[in-house]
C-alpha cells in the first residue's frame, strides 16, 4: 500500500530535549515536505526537499532541521524545543512537476507537546 | 501577510444543496491552485486542481473555478453529503515562475453537512 508514515504519533516533551520526527514513504518520490498545523493558522510549510541531498526553507523553518539522506526517510530534528512548537505535524511526498508537486500525499500526523 | 485566504471558518450546508467554498490569493505569481480535505486525526488529501490556464475543473460532484482577474477561487460540491463534513483547504504555488517547493495553503473551512 502506498503511503506515508510517521513515527511517533503522539509525544509529549519537555522544553530543551532534543527530538527526531520520522517520515517515510514507500512511493519512490522525489519531493517531501514537512507542515504544521495550528488553530488559526492551517498548514504552515517548515522545509523542503526536491531530491536526497537537497533540502529548502520553507515559510516557518526556525528552531527546526531536516536532513535527507536516503530517498525515502526525511526526519524533522527539533534540536532544543520549546512550547512555541506545540503543534500537529504533517509529512507528505509527491512526485515532481508542477502538477505532481500540488498533489501531495500526506502522512497521518504526529501530534507534540512541549511543556 | 496572507497569501492564500479563506475567510469563512466554518460553513453549514443541508444534504443534497451546494455547498460553495471561497479562497482568495493576493500572489500573482501563483499558477496552480489546489484543493485539499482533511478529516479529524487524519493527513490532507488531495481533491481537485486547477491551472491558471483554466477557469474551471470538474470531478465528479466537485467543481473548482478561477477568477483570475479578482484572484479568486471556489470549491463548488454538488450534491452535499455528509460524508463531505471536513475541513477544506485551499492551497497555491507559484509552479512555473517561482518556487516549485513551496505549497501556501489557507487556513481552511470547516464544511458541516446536516442530513
Amino acid at each position: 500500500e502506498a503511503q506515508v508514515t510517521q513515527n511517533p504519533r503522539y509525544l509529549i516533551t519537555v522544553t530543551g530535549k532534543k527530538l527526531t520526527v520520522t517520515c517515510s514513504q514507500n512511493m519512490n518520490h522525489e519531493y517531501m515536505s514537512w507542515y504544521r498545523q495550528d488553530p488559526g493558522l492551517g498548514l504552515r510549510q517548515i522545509y523542503y526537499s526536491m531530491n536526497v541531498e537537497v533540502t529548502d526553507k520553507g515559510d516557518v523553518p526556525e528552531g527546526y532541521k531536516v536532513s535527507r539522506k536516503e530517498k525515502r526517510n526525511f526526519p524533522l530534528i527539533l534540536e532544543s524545543p520549546s512550547p512555541n512548537q506545540t503543534s500537529l505535524y504533517f509529512c507528505a511526498s509527491s512526485s515532481l512537476g508542477t502538477v505532481a508537486l500540488g498533489r501531495q500525499y500526506f502522512g497521518p500526523g504526529t501530534r507534540l507537546t512541549v511543556t | 501577510d496572507q497569501q492564500v485566504k479563506q475567510n469563512s471558518p466554518s460553513l453549514s450546508v443541508q444534504e443534497g444543496r451546494i455547498s460553495i467554498l471561497n479562497c482568495d490569493y493576493t500572489n500573482s505569481m501563483f499558477d496552480y491552485f489546489l484543493w485539499y480535505k482533511k478529516y479529524p486525526a487524519e493527513g490532507p488529501t488531495f481533491l481537485i486542481s486547477i491551472s491558471s490556464i483554466k477557469d474551471k475543473n470538474e470531478d465528479g460532484r466537485f467543481t473548482v473555478f478561477l477568477n483570475k482577474s479578482a484572484k479568486h477561487l471556489s470549491l463548488h460540491i454538488v450534491p452535499s453529503q455528509p460524508g463531505d463534513s471536513a475541513v477544506y483547504f485551499c492551497a497555491a504555488s507559484a509552479g512555473y515562475g517561482g518556487s516549485q517547493g513551496n505549497l501556501i495553503f489557507g487556513k481552511g473551512t470547516k464544511l458541516s453537512v446536516k442530513p
